[in-house]
């Protein structure tokens, strides 16, 4: 049963810091990966998603890596921002039809001024 | 940002009443899903439709029903509310099934007392 773990739960860092993000999850045969950020009161937004034939993906500031093999993805923040404060979530597709996505339960990032 | 509402954003009813949420979408999107998200479970499918009329369930589909009759409607359905269904309801879209991310709606708070 494919599992899907964030760590660290909660995150804090001064303006400026680039950071790193973490999903992990049990079951390597995946479709994609998937990672969203949630603000307070709203709904997610996608920000990356990465086919399991795929290494990495890049928006902006933003890239997320896959190793599958080791069941791995991590988010990368370069420069980070006060606007970046939110709770961030990875999913992983294991039927490759969004039906089955596998949730974590996120990382609470705080960017403080 | 995706054409997506969700009614009501808040809602709070008594145990045994029936509860329909609305999702509505402008994007013209094939396929759409119904999440709750609660606390130390991350997001939870409870249904999906993959086209008019054309639904199936997900991972938390006891004591809900869905129905799309139109390309821009899922409603979801609780027909006799308990106490174990206050959460917070969120639709998604999305074009394609496993190659594009999902789209979310701002969420329905519902409690049910």
């Amino acid at each position: 049963k494919q599992e899907v773990t964030q760590i660290p739960a909660a995150l804090s860092v001064p303006e400026g810091e680039n950071l790193v993000l973490n999903c992990s999850f049990t079951d390597s045969a995946i479709y994609n990966l998937q990672w969203f950020r949630q603000d307070p009161g709203k709904g997610l937004t996608s920000l990356l998603l990465i086919q399991s034939s795929q290494r990495e993906q890049t928006s902006g500031r933003l890239n997320a890596s896959l190793d599958k093999s080791s069941g791995r993805s991590t988010l990368y923040i370069a420069a980070s921002q006060p606007g970046d404060s939110a709770t961030y979530l990875c999913a992983v597709d294991n039927a490759g039809n969004n039906r089955k996505l596998i949730w974590g339960l996120g990382t609470s990032l705080a960017v403080n001024p | 940002d995706a054409g997506i509402t969700q009614s009501p954003r808040h809602k709070v009813t008594e145990t045994g009443t029936p509860v329909t949420l609305r999702c509505h979408q402008t994007e013209n999107h094939r396929y759409m899903y119904w999440y709750r998200q609660d606390p130390g479970h991350g997001l939870r499918l409870i249904h999906y439709s993959y086209g008019v009329k054309d639904t199936d369930k997900g991972e938390v589909s006891d004591g809900y029903s869905v129905s799309r009759s139109k390309t821009e409607d899922f409603l979801l359905t609780l027909e006799s509310a308990t106490s174990s269904q206050t959460s917070v309801y969120f639709c998604a879209i999305s074009e394609a099934s496993g190659t594009q991310p999902q789209h979310f709606g701002d969420g329905t708070r519902l409690s049910i007392l």
